[in-house]
């Protein structure tokens, strides 16, 4: 059974600060991987994929993978309250696409 | 370019009853996903379609859920008859391999 583990939240940041989300994995075989943000009532959007060891920056989202450790995180700079939403960490080796539970993340003005 | 369509955006049936949801992906996107999401859960895959053969359906409960991919283009997913559980959103996403999906709107389905 592939699993992804988040936690779960509500992780609470002051406006312009960095949010720091993280995501483990279980199947080694993985080898995309996606953060979605889905505000609540809508479904998700995504938001960043990568598929290589390293970092991969856009805007003001940095996703950071490490494939030995099979962790995955996704850091937010100058945190926005528009940012307040739940963020789903997303893996898929050679065919289905598992989501993780989702952290919630709170951004005060 | 089009998204993922999906209707109806909300349905209330009574326990027992069938309902069917349609999805028309993203022109060109041969995968096809249906997922369940329950309120406070991630998506749970229900059904993976490539093309039109069925890449896993594990976790689709196949006693009362059906679901088709006529020409590897729309989908439905019906569940008959439904039970209160069945209370969730369902969101159909499509890609292009199993590189990025998007979502639909999803439809949210209310079993009283």
């Amino acid at each position: 059974q592939k699993e992804v583990e988040q936690n779960s939240g509500p992780l609470s940041v002051p406006e312009g600060a960095i949010a720091s989300l993280n995501c483990t994995y279980s199947d080694r075989g993985s080898q995309s991987f996606f953060w979605y943000r889905q505000y609540s009532g809508k479904s998700p959007e995504l938001i960043m994929s990568i598929y290589s060891n390293g970092d991969k920056e856009d805007g003001r989202f940095t996703a950071q993978l490490n494939k030995a450790s099979q962790y995955v995180s996704l850091l937010i700079r100058d945190s926005q309250p528009s940012d307040s939403a739940t963020y789903l960490c997303a893996f898929s080796g050679y065919s289905t696409l598992t989501f993780g539970k989702g952290t919630m993340l709170l951004v005060s003005p | 370019e089009a998204g993922v369509a999906q209707s109806p955006r909300y349905k209330i049936i009574e326990k027992r009853q069938s309902v069917a949801f349609w999805c028309n992906p993203i022109s060109g996107h041969a995968t096809l996903y249906w997922y369940q999401q329950i309120l406070g859960q991630g998506p749970k895959l229900l059904i993976q379609f490539q093309n039109n053969g069925v890449v896993d359906d594990s976790q689709l409960p196949k006693d009362r859920f059906s679901a088709e991919r006529l020409k590897g283009v729309d989908s439905t997913l019906k569940i008959q008859p439904a039970k209160l559980e069945d209370s969730a959103v369902y969101l159909c996403a499509s890609s292009l391999g199993t590189a990025e999906a998007f979502f639909g709107q999803g439809t949210r389905l209310t079993v009283v």
